[in-house]
């Protein structure tokens, strides 16, 4: 049963547009979302994350939204560059459950291609 | 600089061997982690451990075990390998259930 889900196996954006990578997630414990990428040969890196309590968090390019209702959080590039061409990874955690924390469990990841 | 370091990068073994990967972490974390990526199914966590001497299962633990005997080292041991523990391995650690995972560039495994 896969708790975390990314529907979009592969996304192709122009560059200077916005790209919108989307998750979904069954499990109502998760209180913790997090958005990885990760180029060939390399292990993720992390990019950004957010809290239950919040809606939406920023960071540069990068914004994740959150809709708690839905069970659906979204990463936002704007805008989008050749250099953003990765594997994006969005994983959530039962951050406040005793002994649970950190483990996350991981969506199947989308391939977004930005195109010059 | 503290990194988190996996070997071997590549590895090819036969069916029936045990096999072990080696996950080594400088930044001195408590909460380590083994994953296995495989194309449709993303990340999964197979064996993870919150500090010495402790080891949990993961969603994807048959087949595999782990031990924790020193806080640096979290190695992976296939007691014997099968064709469908073809996957690439990652390790990752982190510093409190709060904190983002860090991961190492993780180690191809074939097994034939």
């Amino acid at each position: 049963d896969q708790q975390v889900k990314q529907n979009s196996p592969s996304l192709s954006v122009q560059e200077g547009r916005i790209s919108i990578l989307n998750c979904d997630y069954t499990n109502s414990m998760f209180d913790y979302f997090l958005w990885y990428k990760k180029y060939p040969a390399e292990g993720p890196t992390f990019l950004i994350s957010i809290s239950s309590i919040k809606d939406k968090n920023e960071d540069g390019r990068f914004t994740v939204f959150l809709n708690k209702s839905a069970k659906h959080l979204s990463l936002h590039i704007v805008p989008s560059q050749p250099g953003d061409s990765a594997v994006y990874f969005c994983a959530a955690t039962p951050i406040l459950l005793y002994n649970q924390g950190g483990k996350l469990i991981f969506g199947q990841g989308t391939e977004l291609s930005v195109k010059p | 600089d503290a990194e988190i370091t996996q070997s071997p990068r590549h590895k090819i073994t036969e069916t029936g061997r045990q096999v072990t990967l080696a996950c080594h972490q400088t930044w001195n974390h408590n909460n380590m982690f083994w994953y296995r990526q495989d194309l449709g199914h993303g990340l999964r966590l197979i064996h993870y451990s919150y500090g010495v001497q402790d080891t949990n299962k993961g969603e994807v633990s048959d087949g595999y075990s782990v031990s924790r005997s020193n806080t640096e080292d979290l190695p992976l041991t296939l007691e014997s390998a099968a064709s469908s523990q073809t996957s690439v391995y990652f390790c990752a650690s982190s510093e409190s259930a709060e904190s983002p995972l860090h991961f190492g560039n993780g180690t191809r495994l074939t097994v034939t």
